[in-house]
């Protein structure tokens, strides 16, 4: 079936390093790709999303690439910063259909000054 | 600039208690959602409903009422509670009714439920 797997954590930073959350997905058709992040005590938020293949989705300095060869989407940063300290669910919608989401079981990033 | 918001935000009861979560949208977005999050598993969506009047089953429903009360709100009801149902509930909503690429979900900041 449709599944989303991540890296598992916590993945621990210092500030100023570089960040990889690998994530792979496996889904019929092609499916829209998302990072969500989720703050302490808040509600998940789009981080940035993608919606074909070789797209490139960016924000706040994460980047992440849908690659349809690898079934990738991995999320990258090149400098992290204390206030990147969040939990991370990669997700897909997949085509056609109704808007569901499914989602990765989420990658703790904990960084430290 | 509410968004989503869910009530309450923390609730612990009993075994064989009910209860009711709210969820209520102010971006006049026709979809909405209801997901469980527990530890190592993400986001299970449990119900949603693709529009004003209509409401489907999600992955793991058992348990579980929903009711669309009109196009802002959105309530999820435990008839019974169970520990099995100690968990954090996500209300999200999304502006397209059905088919359509990069849908966003917008989400509340969840209820915490402890069932003892």
């Amino acid at each position: 079936g449709d599944s989303v797997t991540q890296m598992e954590g916590p993945v621990t930073l210092s500030e100023e390093a570089f960040l990889t959350i690998n994530c792979t997905y496996t889904a019929t058709g092609y499916p829209s790709l998302f990072w969500y992040v989720q703050y302490p005590g808040e509600g998940l938020q789009l981080l940035l999303k993608a919606t074909k293949a070789d797209d490139k989705g960016s924000n706040k300095g994460f980047e992440a690439t849908y690659r349809k060869e690898t079934t990738s989407f991995h999320l990258e940063k090149g400098s992290v910063q204390v206030s990147d300290s969040a939990v991370y669910f990669c997700a897909l919608r997949l085509s056609g259909g109704y808007n569901k989401l499914i989602f990765g079981a989420g990658t703790r990033l904990a960084v430290h000054p | 600039n509410a968004g989503v918001t869910q009530t309450p935000k923390f609730q612990v009861l009993k075994t064989g208690q009910s209860m009711t979560l709210q969820c209520a949208q102010d971006m006049n977005h026709n979809s909405m959602y209801w997901y469980r999050q527990d530890p190592g598993m993400g986001l299970r969506l449990i119900y949603y409903s693709a529009s004003e009047g209509t409401t489907d089953k999600g992955e793991v429903p058992n348990g579980y009422n929903v009711s669309r009360l009109n196009k802002r709100e959105f309530s999820l009801r435990l008839e019974s509670a169970a520990p099995s149902q100690t968990s954090v509930y996500f209300c999200a909503s999304s502006e397209e009714k059905g088919a359509g690429g990069g849908n966003i979900q917008y989400f509340g900041a969840g209820t915490r439920l402890s069932v003892l």
